[in-house]
């Protein structure tokens, strides 16, 4: 069975510093890993997608790896902000364009 | 930018109605998706579609139907509602299969 495991299931850091969260997933061939944001009873946000042939994407404060043979991807969010509390999904699309997703990493960042 | 939009922010409902949850994209998506999501469980995949009145099963598909007439709406339908199906409903579209998914806002759905 295809499954994403996102730890820590929560994180709570101070503002500033850098944090990384895991996702792994049990099969190596995916087609492509999309990481969300999500906030307190909204909708997801995408915040970066890495192809299977990609090895890592940046945009701003947040990079995100590609590791398809170890079966896993983080991402780092450098220069934590209070704004950036919120619920993180890793989501693999094994193929067929259906998404599996990891249950998610609550960080709270304290100010 | 994409929207996805949901018809309802929050729906009560009674058990045993007939319960309708509309998602409209403005992107021209060829793929249209519909998920649940709860505490523990996580997002799981209700049904989707790759094409106007073209539907496919997700992973828990039992007790929902949907619904695809023109390509931007994607409709959800709970037959007979039942208190199980008491959850956040999300609605998300892509162009393709190496395209972002992108999500609409949520419909809470409570079923009393």
């Amino acid at each position: 069975k295809q499954e994403v495991t996102q730890i820590p299931a929560a994180l709570s850091v101070p503002e500033g510093e850098n944090l990384v969260l895991n996702c792994s997933f049990t099969d190596s061939a995916i087609y492509n890993l999309q990481w969300f944001r999500q906030d307190p009873g909204k909708g997801l946000t995408s915040l970066l997608l890495i192809q299977s042939s990609q090895r890592e994407q940046t945009s701003g404060r947040l990079n995100a790896s590609l590791d398809k043979s170890s079966g896993r991807s983080t991402l780092y969010i450098a220069a934590s902000q209070p704004g950036d509390s919120a619920t993180y999904l890793c989501a693999v699309n094994f193929g067929g364009n259906k998404l599996v997703f990891g249950a998610g990493t609550i960080l709270r960042v304290k100010s | 930018d994409v929207k996805v939009t949901q018809s309802s922010r929050y729906l009560v409902k009674r058990t045993g109605e007939k319960v309708f949850l509309e998602c409209v994209q403005d992107m021209d998506h060829e793929n249209m998706f519909w998920y649940r999501q709860d505490p523990g469980l996580g997002l799981r995949l209700i049904y989707f579609s790759y094409d106007v009145k073209m539907k496919e099963k997700g992973d828990i598909p039992e007790g929902y139907s949907v619904s695809r007439e023109k390509k931007e709406r994607f409709s959800l339908i709970l037959e007979s509602a039942s208190t199980n199906q008491t959850s956040m409903y999300l609605c998300a579209s892509n162009a393709g299969d190496a395209d972002t998914q992108y999500f609409g806002p949520g419909t809470r759905l409570t079923v009393l």
